[in-house]
């Protein structure tokens, strides 16, 4: 089972930030946070993944708070095209081929 | 960018036969992976795949199915006798190499319709 919370649905209006949250209380101190988004049942696609610090790319901004229990996936401009289901995944390190744990995600809404 | 390929896209087949979904991992990976994904439901993992043979499987992956690299390029997925619950979207992904910091980079599916 996933070992991430997140709330089912959010709404967001075109250009401004989303800041999605995700809960994983019980993360280890080898396990990545990953972020993966699914756009209408095509592939997921990955966005961004961090150990225990910030990290930004062109996609999306990741804040991980200091004790590594929530973080929160930002999408800096929202547009129409960034409407999808995102899943917050941890994902243990130093283990070969591991495979990625998808929970139900929160279906983001951006709305013109 | 180089992406992950699938074939077919749309896949509809009776049940009790066989089918081969085949997927065309990015090039230089060398860990690729099988998950599927039943309408309205979770994205859920199959299979592991690396030098050759399975590195993990799931409870789903029984002895119906079976997966193969069979050149330098392809990888597949068989399901030996369908069943109606295989209905589902099946992705294919790869990774560079095993390490957690590696993304999975995902093809964009087969939708398998067993009737």
């Amino acid at each position: 089972d996933a070992k991430t919370t997140q709330p089912p649905s959010m709404d967001c209006a075109e250009g401004r930030a989303a800041n999605l949250p995700c809960n994983h209380s019980t993360i280890s101190g080898n396990e990545y946070v990953y972020w993966y988004r699914q756009i209408h049942s095509q592939g997921p696609q990955y966005i961004i993944h961090g150990l225990k610090n910030n990290e930004t790319n062109e996609m999306a901004s990741l804040i991980i708070t200091e004790d590594r229990k929530s973080s929160t996936l930002i999408l800096p401009h929202a547009t129409l095209r960034d409407t999808a289901v995102y899943y917050c995944i941890v994902r243990v390190t130093g283990k070969g081929n591991t495979p990625l744990v998808f929970g139900k995600g929160t279906r983001l809404s951006v709305i013109a | 960018e180089p992406e992950v390929t699938q074939t077919p896209s749309h896949q509809v087949t009776q049940m009790g036969q066989e089918v081969i979904l085949r997927c065309v991992p990015i090039s230089n990976h060398l860990y690729f992976y099988w998950y599927r994904q039943i309408l309205g439901q979770k994205v859920e993992f199959l299979v592991s795949f690396y030098n050759n043979e399975i590195s993990e499987k799931s409870e789903i992956f029984d002895d119906q199915f079976s997966v193969e690299r069979p050149d330098g390029s392809n990888f597949t997925l068989k399901i030996r006798s369908t069943k109606l619950e295989d209905s589902a979207m099946y992705f294919c992904a790869s990774s560079e190499s095993g390490a957690s910091y590696n993304e999975q980079f995902f093809g964009p599916g087969t939708r398998l319709t067993v009737l």
